[in-house]
C-alpha cells in the first residue's frame, strides 16, 4: 500500500539558516509528489511538485525539493529561511487514483 | 480571484445534531475535494467530485457522513447525527484538472467543527 512518511513532527532552526524537512514514500511506480504550506488558521498551499523530467524542482517562496528514486525521497529544501517560514509542511503522494498526505512537520523559527 | 471559499468557519453543536458544512469551489474548476485534518489522523481525504459527480467515497468514515454536490460552484459536507469523534478541521480543496488527485489542489481555509 502507498504511504508517506515524514519522520520530523517538529523541526526547529534559526532565521537565516539552511532547512531540509525529509519526505520519504512507498509506491510501486513513479508518483506525483507534492510538497504543500499551511500557516496556522489557514488552508494549504502548494510550494512545488514533481511529475517527472527534471529531478530538481524549483518552488514558491524560495523553496527547492529533489527526487530521489533509488532513496524513495522528495526531501524539501531551502537556503536562508525566514521567519515568515514558520508553518506546518506536509508532503503528498499522488498514487493511482489515490492523494496520501504525511502527518506533517511543523517548523520553527529561532529569531 | 476569491479563491476556494467555506462556511461557517466555526461551528460549535451538541451531540446528535445536524451540521452542514459548505464549499465554493475556484470558478471554473472542475474537481472538488473533502477533506478531514485531525491531529491524531492528520489529513484524510473524504470524498471527491468531478464535473459534480462523487467519484470515489471511500475515505467517508460512515453513513453519517454525505456530500452533494448539486453545481459546479457549490458542496455541501452533512453529518447526521454529529458525535463528538467528529470535531476536526474539514477542508474543501478544488483542482482544474478532472484528473484531480494527481494535480495542483488549491485548499478553503477549513471549518473548526466542534461537537460537544
Amino acid at each position: 500500500a502507498q504511504s508517506v512518511t515524514q519522520p520530523d513532527i517538529h523541526i526547529t532552526v534559526s532565521e537565516g539558516a539552511s532547512l531540509e524537512l525529509r519526505c520519504n514514500y512507498s509506491y510501486g511506480a513513479t508518483p506525483y509528489l507534492f510538497w504543500y504550506v499551511q500557516s496556522p488558521g489557514q488552508g494549504l498551499q502548494l510550494l512545488l511538485k514533481y511529475f517527472s523530467g527534471d529531478t530538481l524542482v524549483q518552488g514558491i517562496k524560495g523553496f527547492e525539493a529533489e527526487f530521489k528514486r533509488s532513496q524513495s525521497s522528495f526531501n524539501l529544501r531551502k537556503p536562508s529561511v525566514h521567519w515568515s517560514d514558520a508553518a506546518e509542511y506536509f508532503c503528498a503522494v499522488g498514487a493511482g487514483d489515490k492523494i496520501i498526505f504525511g502527518k506533517g512537520t511543523r517548523l520553527h523559527i529561532l529569531p | 480571484d476569491a479563491g476556494v471559499i467555506q462556511s461557517p468557519r466555526h461551528e460549535v453543536t451538541e451531540m446528535g445534531q445536524e451540521v452542514t458544512l459548505r464549499c465554493k469551489p475556484i470558478s471554473g474548476h472542475n474537481s472538488l475535494f473533502w477533506y478531514r485534518q485531525t491531529m491524531m489522523r492528520g489529513l484524510e481525504l473524504l470524498i471527491y467530485f468531478n464535473n459534480n459527480v462523487p467519484i470515489d467515497d471511500s475515505g467517508m468514515p460512515e453513513d453519517r457522513f454525505s456530500a452533494k454536490m448539486p453545481n459546479a460552484s457549490f458542496s455541501t459536507l452533512k453529518i447526521q447525527p454529529s458525535e463528538p469523534r467528529d470535531s476536526a478541521v474539514y477542508f474543501c480543496a478544488s483542482s482544474p484538472i478532472l484528473a484531480g488527485l494527481t494535480d495542483t489542489q488549491y485548499f478553503g481555509p477549513g471549518t473548526r467543527l466542534t461537537v460537544l
